[in-house]
């Protein structure tokens, strides 16, 4: 089945301790990215990535950071998490920028 | 101005009425658009992509495009309490690897 899955889908973790949210997509998708979603401030962009080792920022990368060592992963890595950065966030693929396909999203709670 | 606007409702329509969405945004040089769907909790779903100027139907869903007005809208005929949804619009400006979404519109179906 194709599918981006994520994990944790859930996390409650406090200040300062560093985590990281897994993406993994097997459709062979070159185009990933990482969204966080805010009561209404909607679907904001993190930061995305064309391909293997090419990421670029997105509107709002503060505090974060991503790799893309292979195609089918991109991991988003926070290194010293604040309660700002609670959220839900979506990584999300696709063939091209356009036409993308979600994972189920992670609920994150910082302390 | 934000780069994409939507209502955010709740627009209520009753069962088997058509329900009208609309989207507007600021780049005018944007050429790709999009209406995904999203359940209460659960991820975007993609639902229509538009491209060009007019009308693209799929099934119970038509998108409309007017580039000129700078707006989408989404018509979901027949509507059924399963159609209760946030619907979002996403655009793609020029030049840009990304999707810019709206806050989102929340459909009420009712029986």
């Amino acid at each position: 089945e194709a599918q981006v899955t994520q994990n944790p889908r859930y996390l409650i973790t406090v200040t300062g301790k560093k985590l990281t949210v897994t993406c993994s997509q097997n459709m062979n998708h070159e185009y990933m990215s990482w969204y966080r979603q805010d009561p209404g401030l909607g679907l904001r962009q993190i930061y995305y990535s064309m391909n293997v080792e090419v990421t670029d920022k997105g509107d709002v990368p503060e505090g974060y950071k991503v790799s893309r060592k292979e195609k089918r992963n991109f991991p988003l890595i926070l290194e010293s998490p604040s309660p700002n950065q609670t959220s839900l966030y979506f990584c999300a693929s696709s063939l091209n920028s356009y036409e993308q396909y979600f994972g189920p999203g992670t609920r994150l709670t910082v302390t | 101005q934000k780069e994409v606007e939507q209502n955010s409702g709740p627009l209520s329509v009753p069962e088997g009425a058509i329900a009208s969405l609309n989207c507007t945004y600021s780049d005018r040089g944007s050429q790709s658009f999009f209406w995904y769907r999203q359940y209460s909790g659960k991820s975007p779903e993609l639902i229509m992509s538009i491209y060009s100027n007019g009308d693209k139907e799929d099934g119970r869903f038509t998108a409309q495009l007017n580039k000129a007005s700078q707006y989408v809208s989404l018509l979901i005929r027949d509507s059924q309490p399963s159609d209760s949804a946030t619907y979002l619009c996403a655009v793609n400006p020029r030049n840009t690897d990304k999707l810019i979404f709206g806050t989102g519109t929340r459909l009420q179906v009712f029986p």
